[in-house]
Parts: C-alpha cells; structure tokens; sequence
C-alpha cells in the first residue's frame, strides 16, 4: 500500500529564507506528482505538477521536482514571504492510469515578517 | 475563472438525517472526485467517475454513501443516514484525463 511521508511537519521561518519541503513514497512506482497548497479553511490550490516524462516543474518561486528511483519529491521555496504561509500537500498518482492520488499529511509552514 | 464549485458551503445536521453535497466540475473536465479531509486520516479518496462512469468507490462506507453524476455538470455525493464520524470537509475535484486535479472550496459538514 503505497504511504506518502512529508518532512518536516512544521517550519516557522522569518521572511526571506529559501525553503527545502520534502515528500516521500514507500512505493516509487509514482506516474505523476502534484504539489498543493491549502491556507487555513479552504481548499486545495494546484501548484505543480510533475507528470510521468518530467523531473522537475518551475514556477515562480516554487521548484519541485522528483527523483522516480528513490521515490523522493523535493519543493523548493525562493526567498519566502509571509503570504507562502499554509500548508503544503504533496500527493503522488499510481501507475497505470489510475488517478487515484495519495497524500501526505502536509508541511505547515509558518513565514514571518 | 475556470473553478470547481460546491454547494453547500457549511453544513450541520443531526445524525439520522440525509445530507446531501453537490459539486460542479470545470467544464471539459472528464474525470471528478469525491474527498474528505479529517484531522485524524488526512485526505482520502472516496470516489473517482470517469466520463460520468463510476470507476471506483472502495473509500466509501457502502451501506450509508452513494455519488452520482446525473450529467457531466452535476456531481452529488449523499449520506444516508448520517452520522456524527461523518463529520469532516468534503472536497469534489476535476481533471482531464487523469493529469492535474483542481479542488473545490468543499462541504464542511458538522453532524451532531
């Protein structure tokens, strides 16, 4: 049974420093990767998606990318900002065209001024 | 905007009741989902439909849930008879052809 494991549980960090967030999966068998991030009482906004030829996806401030062999997936944070304050999910899709996405418990990341 | 919407926002029943939730996928999306979200288990699937087609719905207690797409704007997902466990945010989500999956704002549902 494939299980998704994201460290750390929690980050506080004053403005300004780059952000290291990571996920990974018991199973590595991963087709696509999703990075989401999800404020307090709301849904989930889509931020990247790494599908199944890719190893890495940039946008903005955000750099995630994964390492298939090892099952690993790292998102990178440019110069945070207190408005990157949330909690970040990182949900893996199985192979075989099953769009069943499997989530970790999410980084809550608290930025300061 | 292309969004995913649901309806209701909020809301709190007692146990015993049917509740029903409503979602309205992207348009052009093929594929929606059903997820509820505790502070206990975290996020997990209930139930995936592709093309309106129900494909999988292992994460859904049977005996009490149904989800259904009457068209390819409409997805509801009901609980019948409620209970006070099935208390928790419901999110709906869409997609094309099984790649990047947009969420709701979801149903947090309060059943007392």
């Amino acid at each position: 049974k494939q299980e998704v494991t994201q460290i750390p549980a929690a980050l506080s960090v004053p403005e300004g420093e780059n952000l290291v967030l990571n996920c990974s999966f018991t199973d590595s068998a991963i087709y696509n990767l999703q990075w989401f991030r999800q404020d307090p009482g709301k849904g989930l906004t889509s931020l990247l998606l790494i599908q199944s030829s890719q190893r890495e996806q940039t946008s903005g401030r955000l750099n995630a990318s994964l390492d298939k062999s090892s099952g690993r997936s790292t998102l990178y944070i440019a110069a945070s900002q207190p408005g990157d304050s949330a909690t970040y999910l990182c949900a893996g899709l199985g192979p075989g065209g099953y769009n069943k996405l499997i989530f970790g418990a999410g980084t809550r990341l608290a930025v300061h001024p | 905007d292309a969004r995913v919407t649901q309806t209701p926002r909020h809301k709190v029943t007692e146990m015993g009741q049917e509740v029903t939730m409503r979602c309205q996928p992207i348009l052009g999306h093929n594929t929606v989902f059903w997820y509820r979200q505790t502070m206990m288990q975290g996020l997990e699937l209930l139930a995936y439909f592709r093309n309106r087609a129900p494909l999988d719905d292992s994460g859904m207690p049977k005996d009490r849930f149904s989800a259904e797409m009457p068209d390819a704007t409409l997805a509801t997902l009901k609980i019948q008879p409620s209970e006070p466990r099935d208390s928790a945010v419901y999110f709906c989500a869409s997609g094309l052809n099984g790649d990047e999956q947009f969420f709701g704002p979801g149903t947090r549902l309060t059943v007392l």
